[in-house]
């Protein structure tokens, strides 16, 4: 069955702290893409990342990093030294079927000054 | 550009009355789709659609309906509200499939009593 677990309920730091928010995730695909979400406390969605079965090289986008490892079944996610303005829920999402997409429950990361 | 519009951004229904969330975007994307969002339970997909004149159920359609008449528009159906639809409904939109990113409406938060 397609699953993806984000064990990590809610994670507070404090300013210029890193941070690793973790995805596993479980499919019976051969080939599949990941995807991480941040929802700010104004509530939108927005895409952050997508990253492909095939590639798994280390993505970094200034202070966001990726990391997948097929072998864990894991996409996960740091941010370093992390900003009062990071403070959002962040979600990790499978497509399956190629119609539907599954997300996890969602981490809830507190950056306090 | 506008990209995904929701209306209402509030609602608070009735037990048992009916109400209609619309979703329009104006990006021509074939796949749309509406989750529901509550806590600890991250994003739950209710229905999608992969084109006009075409729907599927997703995770938890019990208690909506969808149609699907034009590209543009998605719009969701509570047939006699029950405090269980509580929630926050988000609809998304993207080209091709579920591999694209999705791109989000600002949400519908809507209250049944």
């Amino acid at each position: 069955a397609q699953k993806v677990t984000q064990a990590q309920t809610e994670i507070s730091v404090v300013e210029k702290e890193d941070v690793t928010l973790d995805c596993v995730y479980e499919t019976r695909d051969t080939t599949y893409y990941l995807f991480w979400y941040k929802q700010p406390p104004s509530g939108e969605l927005v895409f952050l990342i997508r990253r492909n079965s095939f590639d798994e090289q280390n993505e970094i986008s200034g202070r966001y990093s990726w990391n997948f490892q097929k072998s864990t079944s894991s996409f996960n996610f740091t941010i370093t030294a992390s900003q009062v303005v990071d403070s959002a829920v962040y979600f990790c999402a499978l497509p399956y079927n190629t119609d539907k997409l599954i997300f996890g429950t969602g981490t809830r990361l507190q950056v306090f000054p | 550009n506008a990209g995904v519009t929701q209306t209402p951004k509030f609602q608070v229904l009735k037990t048992g009355q009916s109400m209609t969330l619309q979703c329009a975007q104006d990006m021509n994307h074939e796949y749309m789709s509406w989750y529901r969002q509550d806590p600890g339970m991250g994003l739950r997909l209710i229905h999608y659609s992969v084109g006009a004149g075409i729907t599927d159920q997703g995770e938890v359609p019990n208690g909506y309906n969808v149609s699907r008449s034009t590209t543009e528009d998605f719009p969701l159906r509570l047939l006699s509200a029950a405090p269980s639809q509580t929630s926050v409904y988000f609809c998304a939109s993207s080209t091709g499939t579920v591999n694209q990113p999705q791109h989000f409406g600002d949400g519908t938060r809507l209250s049944i009593l």
